[in-house]
């Protein structure tokens, strides 16, 4: 157990809607990073939030956006989702700007 | 071309058998890297952090690092099924905190 949980572990939904996903990371921990992973695909990194605010950006797509709370936790918005955003949502999170991620177990989400 | 390579398999050893798993990479600034072990729609868990070139060793694990030759590999000894997962290599420069992946290498350890 790598001490960074998500919420929920599945979910389905319909094309068109809008999902939450929520990330607690490690205690202490004040960065967290969120990943895309499609099926038999690699690690697609999204975003990264560092105590609050935002610090890097990958391949993020504009219905997407993400925020970390003064409590550090952080969610990822989808909105309008299409039947390719099917995937697996890793959030990891690190101590620092730059030190090791630990992964959480991810969210399924099937898009429908 | 990508910044790092890694075949994706899947590499197939007999039980007790040593594996190499590796992973290529273009660019010379790349200072830290990482190797991490992923099953089954589990999210990923660090095994080994490096930093630089030479070799690290954790239990049945070793890390290697040749910056001369952009090479990184994982040297599993006495594999075991438990074994079989999908290792994915990562790597930072010193300057950037974005972590570059590879694709991940499946490996299936036969009893």
């Amino acid at each position: 157990d790598s001490g960074v949980t998500q919420t929920p572990k599945h979910l389905i939904t319909a094309t068109g809607q809008r999902v939450t996903l929520r990330c607690s990371p490690r205690s202490g921990d004040l960065s967290v990073y969120w990943y895309q992973q499609s099926l038999d695909q690699g690690l697609q990194f999204l975003i990264q939030y560092y105590n609050g605010e935002e610090r890097a950006k990958g391949n993020i797509l504009e219905r997407f956006s993400a925020q970390q709370f003064p409590d550090l936790h952080s969610e990822l918005n989808l909105s309008s989702l299409e039947l390719g955003d099917s995937a697996l949502y890793f959030c990891a999170s690190s101590a620092r700007l730059a030190s090791e991620q630990y992964f959480g177990p991810g969210t399924r989400l099937t898009v429908t | 071309q990508k910044e790092v390579e890694q075949d994706p398999g899947p590499l197939s050893v007999p039980e007790g058998a040593i594996v190499s798993l590796n992973c290529t990479y273009s660019n010379s600034a790349f200072q830290y890297f990482m190797w991490y072990r992923q099953y089954s729609r589990k999210g990923p868990e660090l095994l080994m952090y490096t930093y630089s070139s030479g070799n690290k060793e954790d239990g049945r694990f070793t890390a290697q690092v040749d910056k001369s030759s952009k090479y990184i590999s994982l040297f599993i000894r006495d594999s075991q099924p438990s074994d079989s997962a999908t290792y994915l290599c990562a790597m930072r420069k010193d300057s950037n905190y974005q972590l570059i992946w590879g694709a991940g290498t499946k490996l299936i350890i036969k009893p």
